[in-house]
């Protein structure tokens, strides 16, 4: 049983661009989450997406979007990349109220801006 | 407002050593989740153990057990006879889990454990 993947594991942008990562969730699950990872840091929920609707928000400026398609498989999308949106980006799936029966995580896209 | 605080940043401890990861969280509800996460380099986020706000009792699984106190927000972590395959960073986390709230995770900032031959 395959758990979520991300697409693809790294990536350069330049700054200005746009970029699009993609998540498959563990078969299954319903939710998909996305979460950014500075270095050092701990990672911060950027939104999650349920019945291919945003359900949660966290602050983040409307660069980053997001979409989740009808096999629940989702898309995060950054507009005019900054430097400072160099970091791993993690995916999570779940079943929807992810508290109660667990989030899995995937391994991560590297994003880095130059 | 939902906080998780992991005071240490970095631990270093010789191999066969007990190690204690300690979290602190706030949260208004009476109903949450706590979370620990291992992060080896690779960067996915391992899954160690889910705890609700109402089961307070301790659990050990092999070399790892967990302290969950409600009186002081503590949900700390410790690793018994350290080996170093223990090597990461440990992530503590809260979720309010409810099917109808706000369910995001959120995640301290992490304690980089150093396990040394």
């Amino acid at each position: 049983d395959a758990g979520v993947t991300q697409s693809p594991t790294h990536l350069i942008k330049t700054r200005g661009q746009q970029v699009t990562l993609r998540c498959s969730p563990k078969s299954g699950h319903d939710t998909v989450s996305w979460y950014q990872q500075a270095l050092g840091q701990g990672p911060q929920f950027i939104f999650q997406y349920y019945e291919e609707e945003e359900r949660q928000r966290g602050n983040f400026p409307d660069r980053f979007s997001g979409h989740q398609f009808p096999n629940y498989s989702s898309e995060l999308n950054v507009n005019a990349l900054l430097l400072g949106d160099s970091a791993l980006y993690l995916c999570a799936s779940s079943l929807v109220g992810g508290g109660v029966y667990g989030y899995t995580f995937g391994s991560g896209t590297r994003l880095t801006v130059v | 407002a939902q906080k998780v605080t992991q005071a240490q940043t970095e631990i270093s401890v010789v191999e066969k050593e007990d190690v204690t990861l300690d979290c602190v969280y706030e949260t208004r509800d009476t109903t949450y989740y706590l979370f620990w996460y291992k992060q080896p380099p690779s960067g996915e986020l391992v899954f160690l153990i889910r705890r609700n706000s109402f089961d307070e009792q301790n659990e050990i699984s092999g070399r790892y057990s967990w302290n969950f106190q409600k009186s002081t927000s503590s949900f700390n972590f410790t690793i018994t006879a350290s080996q170093v395959v223990d090597s990461a960073v440990y992530f503590c986390a809260l979720s309010e889990g409810d099917m109808n709230r706000d369910d995001k995770i959120i995640f301290g900032k992490g304690t980089r454990l150093h396990i040394l031959p």
